[in-house]
């Protein structure tokens, strides 16, 4: 049982450069979120979905994009890169009346 | 907007003192209360987390957690902490009216003195 994968762990973009961060879960679970967490922070919801088919922003969704086409993956896009988008992204999910679980992250830096 | 809040950035303590952290979240009708806790380099792991029904909430390595509904709070405490405590944690409220969607806190850095 897999939980929450997140691919990369670790990626330096170059200003202007597009990526992608894969997330994947095995739980079945309807509801999936990004967030990114910066320093003092805490975490901010970046897009969420609650099916397949279904997204929509959260608190800081500029520069971003997501995509459901499935129930298992939510992938996050990044168009063009800048250095406000250095942080650490963090995907979750869970299911109607459950906990959260949460991937282990990934660290991007823009330089 | 929903939104939660803890009361303290930092908080510093030797090992065996007794550890409460404050947070409070804004009226959003059912709500779905969790502490987290991130240990350096690491992703975020859930201590306890309440539903429903008995407001005091026992969790994971001796923490524990009070949801006074009146004070829209849910303080997190434990009663002696040791060195491995140290952590940052954070609050968080997931409000059905909004999609489930869980809002956190800022997060309260904790430093346990040997």
């Amino acid at each position: 049982n897999a939980g929450v994968t997140q691919t990369p762990k670790f990626r330096i973009l170059k200003i202007g450069q597009s990526m992608t961060l894969q997330c994947t879960q095995d739980m079945n679970h309807n509801y999936m979120y990004w967030y990114r967490q910066d320093p003092g922070m805490g975490l901010k919801l970046i897009y969420y979905s609650v099916g397949a088919g279904i997204t929509d922003k959260g608190e800081v969704p500029n520069g971003y994009n997501v995509s459901r086409s499935t129930t298992e993956d939510f992938p996050l896009r990044l168009e063009l890169a800048a250095p406000s988008q250095t942080s650490v992204y963090f995907c979750a999910s869970t299911k109607e009346g459950g906990g959260y679980t949460f991937g282990s992250g990934t660290r991007l830096t823009v330089v | 907007a929903q939104s939660v809040s803890q009361h303290n950035h930092h908080v510093i303590l030797s090992e065996a003192a007794s550890l409460e952290l404050g947070c409070n979240y804004s009226y959003g009708g059912t709500v779905n209360l969790f502490w987290y806790v991130q240990y350096p380099g690491q992703h975020l792991q859930l201590l306890l987390k309440y539903f429903s029904g008995d407001p005091l909430v026992k969790g994971i390595k001796g923490f524990e957690a009070e949801f006074i509904k009146s004070k829209f709070s849910f303080n997190l405490r434990k009663p002696s902490v040791q060195w491995s405590d140290t952590a940052e944690y954070f609050c968080a409220v997931s409000f059905k009216a909004a999609g489930n969607k869980l809002t956190f806190g800022g997060g309260t850095r904790v430093l346990v003195k040997p």
